[in-house]
C-alpha cells in the first residue's frame, strides 16, 4: 500500500529531552512538511523540504530540527529549546513543491511531562 | 498574505438532516481551496479541492462544496449526515509561490451528529 507513515502514535518524554519522529513516504513524492496541531487550532507549518538534502522553515520553526537525507524519510526532532512542544505532529507529502494537493500521516502525538 | 476564516467552530446536527459548514478567504491571487476532515486522533483526508474548473465541486462521501468569488467563500455541504460524519473538517488556501505551495488552515470546525 502506498501512503505516509508516522512513529510512534503516541510519544512521552521528560523536559528537556529531546525527541525525534519519524516520517516516511512511499509516494515517490519529491516535497514533504511537518506541522504542529494545537487543540482548536488549525495546522501550523514547521519545516518543508522540497527536495532531498534541502529543507526550509516554515511560520514556527524555532526549537525543531529536520534532515532529508533520503526521499521518503523526513525526520523531526523537537529540541529541548521548543518551549511548549507537546502537540499532535503531522507529516504531509506532494509530489512536487509545485504541487498543491498534501497527503498526511496518521500523526504523533507528543506528550512532554 | 491569505487567510481562512472558518465562521463555526462547532456545528451540530441530526442524522439525516443537511450539513453546511461555512469557510471565507482571502487571497491576492488565484487561490487553490481545499477541504480536509479530521477524525480524532487521525491525519488529515482530503474531501475536495477548487483550482479554477467548475465552481462547484464533488467530493468524496456526498459532500460538495461551491466556489463565489465574488462573496470569497468556499462553503462545504452535504445534503444528509451520517452519523461516521463526525469529525472536525478544515478549509484550506493554497498559494503557489516561489519556494514552493504554501498551505493556509482555517481554525477548523468541529461537527456533532444526532442519531
Amino acid at each position: 500500500d502506498g501512503g505516509i507513515t508516522q512513529s510512534p502514535k503516541y510519544l512521552f518524554r521528560k523536559e528537556g529531552q529531546n525527541v525525534t519522529l519519524s516520517c516516511e513516504q512511499n509516494l515517490n513524492h519529491d516535497a514533504m512538511y511537518w506541522y504542529r496541531q494545537d487543540p482548536g487550532q488549525g495546522l501550523r507549518l514547521i519545516y518543508y523540504s522540497q527536495i532531498v538534502n534541502d529543507f526550509q522553515k516554515g511560520d514556527i520553526a524555532e526549537g525543531y530540527s529536520v534532515s532529508r537525507e533520503k526521499k521518503e524519510s523526513f525526520p523531526l526532532t523537537v529540541t529541548s529549546a521548543q518551549k511548549n512542544p507537546t502537540a499532535f505532529y503531522l507529516c504531509a507529502s506532494s509530489p512536487s513543491s509545485g504541487a498543491d494537493t498534501q497527503y498526511f500521516g496518521p500523526g504523533t502525538r507528543l506528550t512532554v511531562l | 498574505a491569505q487567510s481562512v476564516t472558518q465562521l463555526d467552530s462547532h456545528v451540530s446536527v441530526s442524522e439525516g438532516t443537511p450539513v453546511l459548514l461555512r469557510c471565507n478567504y482571502s487571497s491576492s491571487y488565484s487561490p487553490s481551496l481545499f477541504w480536509y476532515v479530521q477524525h480524532p486522533n487521525k491525519g488529515l483526508q482530503l474531501l475536495l479541492k477548487y483550482t479554477s474548473a467548475a465552481t462547484l465541486v464533488k467530493g468524496i462521501n456526498g459532500f460538495e462544496a461551491e466556489f463565489k468569488k465574488s462573496e470569497t467563500s468556499f462553503h462545504l455541504t452535504k445534503p444528509s449526515a451520517h452519523m461516521s460524519d463526525a469529525a472536525e473538517y478544515f478549509c484550506v488556501v493554497s498559494v503557489f509561490k516561489a519556494a514552493g505551495n504554501k498551505l493556509t488552515f482555517g481554525g477548523g470546525t468541529r461537527v456533532l451528529v444526532k442519531p
